[in-house]
């Protein structure tokens, strides 16, 4: 069955710091994956797909296959990074998504 | 181009009552999932419905239901309202076919 799982409830970082979000999926076929974010008091809303390979916010994520993962890295955190993360997977050509419990990232002064 | 709204954005309800939540998608967008988000399980999928027809299906009891009209305006009705029930409920538009989701603010259900 498919599955995501992101197993850091909470990440705290001071702001430079380097910063990584742990998504990890089962899934037999080929996925596409997600990134979305939630900031505080906004709706949630997406932040990068693997598809697409691009940078957003100077966050990129990289499908790794053999290890089923899809982190969520940046270099050097902000302050405005702070928020709800959300790693998701679809199947291809379906509209069902499986969300991951998220990861609240707190980034510190 | 407006984004998705939902309505009402807070429903306080005692339990075995009913309730019906609905949701105005993106312009263009035929495909409207919802989900039950709580702070224990996350984001739990729980149907999507395409052009009027309910495509895809979570694993949540009969007591949640839904559907779509022509207009692709959404609503979902929860039944017998249990304690449980208390979240809140997103709502999400898309072209279809695992394209990005684009959500509503919600529907904060309290039920006591």
């Amino acid at each position: 069955a498919q599955r995501v799982t992101q197993p850091e409830k909470l990440l705290s970082v001071f702001k430079g710091a380097p910063v990584e979000l742990k998504c990890n999926y089962s899934y037999s076929g080929s996925p596409e994956l997600f990134w979305y974010v939630q900031y505080s008091r906004q709706r949630l809303q997406l932040l990068l797909r693997h598809i697409s390979r691009e940078s957003i916010k100077g966050f990129t994520a990289d499908l790794n296959k053999g290890e089923t993962s899809f982190h969520l890295k940046k270099p050097f955190a902000q302050e405005e990074d702070s928020a709800m993360y959300y790693c998701a997977l679809s199947v291809r050509n379906f509209n069902k998504f499986y969300f991951g419990s998220g990861t609240k990232l707190n980034v510190k002064p | 181009k407006a984004g998705v709204t939902q309505t009402p954005r807070y429903l306080i309800k005692t339990r075995g009552q009913q309730v019906t939540l609905s949701c105005s998608p993106i312009s263009g967008h035929r495909s409207v999932s919802w989900y039950q988000q709580t702070p224990g399980q996350g984001l739990q999928f729980l149907f999507e419905y395409f052009s009027e027809t309910q495509r895809n299906k979570g694993n949540f009891p009969g007591r949640f239901s839904g559907r779509q009209f022509s207009n692709s305006r959404s609503e979902m009705n929860v039944s017998t309202l249990e304690l449980g029930d208390s979240a809140l409920y997103l709502c999400a538009s898309s072209l279809g076919g695992g394209n990005e989701q684009f959500f509503g603010p919600g529907t904060r259900l309290t039920v006591l």
